[in-house]
């Protein structure tokens, strides 16, 4: 089974700043099998990045995933206010569909 | 524009049954594999199960195997998740999530709003 882990838990940022998140895998990620979810409090989940590196439909090309083997980022160039909220990777390469345990971005 | 719309939540003893339905509009459901996963409060996102475009296979969570099963009804583009010998630790937000594709899995492009299922006695 998959465990994938996330770093920081937390990442205190402003406006306009980069964002970095971290995600590593148990096991090295075949087939390009990760994604990467945003959600905002009492909102479902929006997907924002899949097979690694796939901006999903309609999401700023701030929005930015690269890695492979057991190690992905998800890279928000330059943050807007909307975009403090918590993401989550999931892999999708076998069952079960594990999530990591999430990145709380919030504001410094 | 795609919807899916969760009902069947509710509170429920330990031990008891409930089952989620799962409706959605805006695409034919038969082209596409379907999820659920689920949110307990303030904690982060856990996937329960998975069946294919056509239903000839399930997986599921180790902490759910046994005691749910995940069906659909292409005929009426709706999900189910039937959950049997619930435990106060079920107690979650369930989302049903349609993934990009039919047979493996492609992740997660849309999600419903999510019903809440609450188990206490």
């Amino acid at each position: 089974e998959f465990v994938l882990t996330q770093s920081p838990g937390t990442l205190s940022l402003s406006p306009g700043e980069r964002a970095t998140l971290s995600c590593r895998a148990s096991q090295s990620v075949s087939s390009s099998s990760l994604a990467w979810y945003q959600q905002k409090p009492g909102q479902a989940p929006r997907l924002l990045i899949y097979a690694i590196s796939s901006r999903a439909t309609g999401i700023p090309d701030r929005f930015s995933g690269s890695g492979s083997g057991t190690d992905f980022t998800l890279t928000i160039s330059r943050l807007e206010p909307e975009d403090f909220a918590v993401y989550y990777c999931q892999q999708y390469v076998s069952s079960p569909f594990t999530f990591g345990p999430g990145t709380k971005v919030d504001f410094k | 524009q795609v919807h899916l719309v969760e009902s069947g939540g509710g509170v429920v003893q330990p031990g008891g049954s409930l089952r989620l339905s799962c409706a959605v509009s805006g695409l034919m459901l038969s082209g596409y594999g379907m999820h659920w996963v689920r949110q307990a409060p303030g904690k982060g996102l856990e996937w329960v199960a998975f069946i294919r475009y056509d239903g000839s296979n399930t997986f599921y969570a180790d902490s759910v195997k046994g005691r749910f099963t995940i069906s659909r009804d292409n005929s009426k583009n709706t999900l189910y998740l039937q959950m049997n010998n619930l435990r106060v630790e079920d107690t979650s937000l369930y989302f049903c999530a349609k993934d990009r594709n039919g047979y493996h899995s492609g992740g997660v492009d849309y999600w419903g709003q999510g019903t809440l299922v609450t188990v206490s006695s």
